[in-house]
C-alpha cells in the first residue's frame, strides 16, 4: 500500500529563516505529488503540484518543491518564511491509475515567531 | 470560498443521536470524498464516490453511512458514534476522466465539519 511519511511533526522557525520540510513516499509507480497547507480555520488549499517534467516546481507565496525520484521524495522548502506562513502542511501522493483520492502524511505543523 | 460547502461547520452529539453532515460542490466535478482528520495523524480517506457510485469504502465502521445522490452532494449519516470519532470530516471533490477512474489527485476542499461525540 502507497504510504506517505512527513518526518517533521512541529518546526518552530523565526521570520526570514529558511524552511525545508521533508516528505517521502513509498510507491514504485508514476505518481503525482501535492503539498497542501491549512491555515488556522481555514481549508486545506493546494499549495503546488508535481505531475510531469521539470522536477522543481513553485507554488504560491514563494514556495517551491524538489521531486527526486531516485529519493522517493518531495521536499518543500521557502527561502525565507514569513509569520503568515504559520499553518500545517500536508504532503499528499496520488496514483493516478487509482482513481483521484489523495494519500496524505501526517502533516507538519509550522510555527512562525515576528 | 472554495466551491466545496459543507454544512454544519461544528456538531456535538450524544452517543445515541443521528445526525448528517452534508456536502455540495459547485466545481461540476464528477468524483465526490470524505475524510476524516484526527489531530496528530495522516488524513484519512473514508469513502470515494464516482460518478455518483461508491467506488471505496476504507474499511469505515457501519456506524458512519454515506450517500451520495448526485454528483454534486455528498452526505455522511453518523448513528450510535463513538468518542473517538471526534473529529474534523473533511469533504472534496475531484475531476475525473477516461473510461477508468484516472484522476490527477487535485482536490478541492470544504471547510470541514468538527464533529464532538459526548
Amino acid at each position: 500500500a502507497q504510504s506517505v511519511s512527513q518526518h517533521n511533526h512541529h518546526v518552530i522557525l523565526s521570520e526570514a529563516a529558511s524552511l525545508e520540510l521533508g516528505c517521502n513516499y513509498s510507491y514504485g509507480g508514476t505518481v503525482n505529488l501535492f503539498w497542501y497547507v491549512q491555515y488556522p480555520g481555514q481549508h486545506l488549499q493546494l499549495l503546488l503540484k508535481y505531475f510531469s517534467g521539470d522536477p522543481l516546481v513553485k507554488g504560491i507565496k514563494g514556495f517551491e518543491a524538489e521531486f527526486i525520484k531516485s529519493k522517493f521524495s518531495f521536499n518543500l522548502r521557502k527561502p525565507s518564511v514569513q509569520w503568515s506562513d504559520t499553518a500545517e502542511y500536508f504532503c499528499a501522493v496520488n496514483a493516478p491509475n487509482q482513481g483521484g483520492k489523495l494519500i496524505f502524511g501526517q502533516g507538519t505543523e509550522l510555527s512562525v515567531k515576528p | 470560498e472554495t466551491g466545496v460547502t459543507q454544512t454544519p461547520r461544528h456538531l456535538v452529539m450524544g452517543m445515541t443521536n443521528k445526525k448528517s453532515l452534508k456536502c455540495e460542490q459547485h466545481l461540476g466535478h464528477n468524483a465526490m470524498y470524505w475524510y476524516k482528520q484526527s489531530a496528530k495523524k495522516p488524513l484519512e480517506l473514508m469513502f470515494v464516490y464516482n460518478f455518483k457510485e461508491q467506488t471505496e469504502n476504507n474499511s469505515v465502521p457501519s456506524r458512519f453511512s454515506p450517500e451520495c445522490p448526485n454528483s454534486s452532494h455528498l452526505f455522511l449519516h453518523l448513528h450510535t458514534l463513538q468518542p473517538e470519532d471526534s473529529a474534523l470530516y473533511l469533504c472534496a471533490s475531484s475531476a475525473l476522466g477516461g473510461l477508468v477512474f484516472v484522476g490527477t489527485g487535485e482536490l478541492f476542499f470544504g471547510e470541514g465539519s468538527r464533529l464532538t461525540v459526548l
